[in-house]
């Protein structure tokens, strides 16, 4: 069975700080994906990212950066000097060759100002 | 990125009535197409898969003849919550993918409330 945790539910913090918000899976499979969808207030769900199990490369986009280890079973997300558009419920999610997305459940950014 | 309609993005309904949510793939063929439910402050959870020209396949406690999925077509597949009751209203959403292992792509969401 596959399973995704993200052990923060919500956090705070103030605008331009670093934040990182953690993702932790379990699965069997040897091949698997894993994402991060940025879901903001609106309710749909944004694509930041999608990492293959055989690409541990960390990965900077803009403010954003992804850290896979797969000896930890981990893939956390960071922004960098964080902003109040950054405010949203972030999920990470796994996928495998079944193709259906197992949720973690959502860590809740609020950026104040 | 590719675009997944879906449609309505909200609907108020009477209990006991029917409610048809349609998710279209708009520049891509989606040969799977993923429906989601979430409540408030909660995760995804999937409620079923279709498969374009095959019944849907509905995980463990979701009610198939509550939920009727229909994929027709590789860009169309539709959610009808039949006798809606208030128990009912969430956020459904579903998911488009073009292939096996590919990106899926998330429609904007139809948030439901039954009165």
């Amino acid at each position: 069975a596959q399973k995704v945790t993200q052990a923060q539910t919500e956090i705070s913090v103030v605008e331009k700080e670093d934040v990182t918000l953690d993702c932790v899976y379990e699965t069997r499979d040897t091949t698997y994906y894993l994402f991060w969808y940025k879901q903001p207030p609106s309710g749909e769900l944004v694509f930041l990212i999608r990492r293959n199990s055989f690409d541990e490369q960390n990965e900077i986009s803009g403010r954003y950066s992804w850290n896979f280890q797969k000896s930890t079973s981990s893939f956390n997300f960071t922004i960098t000097a964080s902003q109040v558009v950054d405010s949203a419920v972030y999920f990470c999610a796994l996928n495998n060759a079944g193709n259906m997305l197992t949720f973690g459940g959502g860590t809740r950014l609020m950026v104040k100002p | 990125g590719a675009v997944v309609s879906q449609h309505p993005s909200r609907v108020i309904c009477k209990s006991g009535t029917s409610v048809k949510i349609e998710c279209r793939s708009l520049d891509f063929q989606a040969t799977t197409m993923f429906w989601y439910r979430q409540f408030p402050k909660q995760s995804l959870m999937l409620m079923a898969t279709s498969n374009e020209g095959s019944k849907a396949t509905y995980e463990q406690g979701v009610e198939k003849d509550k939920f009727l999925i229909n994929h027709a077509s590789l860009t169309l597949s539709t959610l009808t919550v039949t006798s809606a009751h208030p128990e009912d209203s969430s956020f459904y959403i579903c998911s488009a993918q073009g292939g096996r292992n590919t990106e899926a792509f998330f429609g904007q969401g139809t948030r439901l409330t039954v009165v």
